[in-house]
């Protein structure tokens, strides 16, 4: 059973670019959460999608969107980009996200850098 | 107070001991508990999860669940150089996860 796929793996940007990075998730899950890493920060919440309606959203100005598509594949655009966005971005997927017990599976992640 | 705090070591066990993890949280409502492993430059790996009060065992670790006390709990038996990784706590609540800093793990050969 194949994983969650994200793409791109690696991005570079300049300052003020937009950027859309891609997730699939493991095939029959329905539940697609994103998540910012940075060193000073760890992981950090971006959003959670469930059959194309966002459920949960974190702490993250409104540069950062997504959208879910009917097929449960996710994708996350963050416009202006700042220095700061330099990060890796993980998607997880998890089966049913109905209950919020539910284990989550991480992609490799877009590594992105901002120049 | 930050919601889910680990130490973030680094943590050196030799080869073939028992390392323990900690982790706190501040959720009191939180039902779910998770453990990852994070390999430098890797993504986070599911190792355990764990919903109820106690021990669960899955091979060489254990996670331990307290939810009087907010603490939970991840054992390595017998440690092994490849487990040496981040380690990362994760707490459901408000409907999404939590994760702490991570604790980092060296096993010394």
């Amino acid at each position: 059973k194949a994983g969650v796929t994200q793409t791109p793996r690696y991005l570079i940007k300049t300052r003020g670019q937009q950027v859309t990075l891609s997730c699939s998730p493991i095939s029959g899950h329905r539940s697609v959460s994103w998540y910012q890493q940075t060193p000073g920060q760890g992981l950090q919440f971006l959003f959670e999608y469930f059959s194309e309606t966002q459920r949960n959203k974190g702490n993250f100005p409104g540069r950062f969107s997504g959208r879910q598509f009917s097929n449960s594949r996710s994708e996350m655009n963050v416009s202006t980009l700042e220095l700061g966005d330099s990060a890796l971005y993980l998607c997880a997927s998890s089966l049913d996200g109905r209950t919020y017990n539910q284990p989550q599976h991480f992609g490799d992640g877009t590594r992105l850098s901002i120049l | 107070q930050k919601e889910v705090e680990q130490n973030s070591g680094p943590l050196s066990v030799p080869e073939g001991a028992i390392a323990s993890l900690n982790c706190t949280y501040s959720d009191r409502g939180s039902q779910s508990f998770f453990w990852y492993r994070q390999y430098s430059g890797k993504s986070p790996e599911l190792i355990m999860f764990i919903y109820s009060n106690g021990d669960k065992e899955d091979g060489r670790f254990t996670a331990q669940l307290n939810k009087a006390s907010q603490y939970v709990s991840l054992l390595i038996r017998d440690s092994q150089p490849s487990d040496s990784a981040t380690y990362l706590c994760a707490v459901e609540g408000a409907q999404k996860l939590v994760f702490g800093q991570g604790t980092r793990l060296t096993i010394n050969p």
